[in-house]
């Protein structure tokens, strides 16, 4: 069974860090390519960052570009962001969520995780 | 930017159907996808590459998408569908995309 569990949020100031954290079981990780979404309170889906399954590969929404780092560990099957100079507008419920399948057919989400609240206080 | 558009909400009595649109430039040049949020739950995958449908998620659940329009459409819609509806696509060079969800209410 798939599962993804985040942790690492929290109350930040702003110009505050983070780093969150989502450990993954049940399927093999270095196969596929991850991301983080958010999804701002009472607001729709916004994609953040994504990681191919080497991590050799990484991708950001303008929003966080240049702030967020995000990676992940074979070892601990686990993925990570980074995020720095956190600004009010990033208070979301923070995602996790598995990449379908390979190649171009396969840009979609299969698997979340239960998301991680990250609060920026300005 | 790339944008995904989906009407607010959309009403529909039980037993009746649903269908929800998600409008973007040549969207049906790409695969597009659908997911079901419910309130406090992560969302939920229901349809992928355009029409089809996951493990687990029921008939009455279908997709299209052709030219600038991808719709999902929830047939004999049931209270338990009730939720937020959620397109996504991918581009090269737009990565990926959501719509800006839809609220489903069965009355």
């Amino acid at each position: 069974e798939v599962q993804l569990l985040e942790s690492g949020g929290g109350l930040v100031q702003s110009g505050g860090s983070l780093r969150l954290s989502c450990a993954a079981s049940g399927f093999t990780f270095s196969t596929y390519a991850m991301s983080w979404i958010r999804q701002a309170p009472g607001k729709g889906l916004e994609w953040v960052s994504a990681i191919s399954g080497s991590g050799g590969s990484t991708y950001y929404a303008d929003s966080v570009k240049g702030r967020f780092t995000i990676s992940r560990d074979k070892s601990k099957s686990s993925l990570f962001l980074q995020m720095n100079s956190l600004r009010a507008e990033d208070t979301a419920l923070y995602y996790c969520a598995k990449k379908a399948a390979a190649g171009t057919g396969g840009y979609y989400f299969d698997y979340w995780g239960q998301g991680t609240l990250v609060t920026v206080s300005s | 930017s790339y944008e995904l558009t989906q009407p607010p909400s959309v009403s529909v009595s039980p037993g009746q159907t649903a269908s929800i649109t998600c409008s973007g430039d040549k969207l049906g040049d790409k695969y597009a996808c659908w997911y079901q949020q419910k309130p406090g739950q992560s969302p939920v995958l229901v349809i992928y590459q355009d029409s089809k449908r996951p493990s687990g998620i029921p008939e009455r659940f279908s997709g299209s998408n052709s030219g600038n329009t991808a719709t999902l459409t929830i047939s004999g819609t049931q209270a338990m569908d009730e939720a937020d509806y959620y397109c996504q696509a991918w581009d090269s060079s737009i990565s990926y995309v959501f719509g800006s969800g839809t609220k489903v209410t069965v009355l």
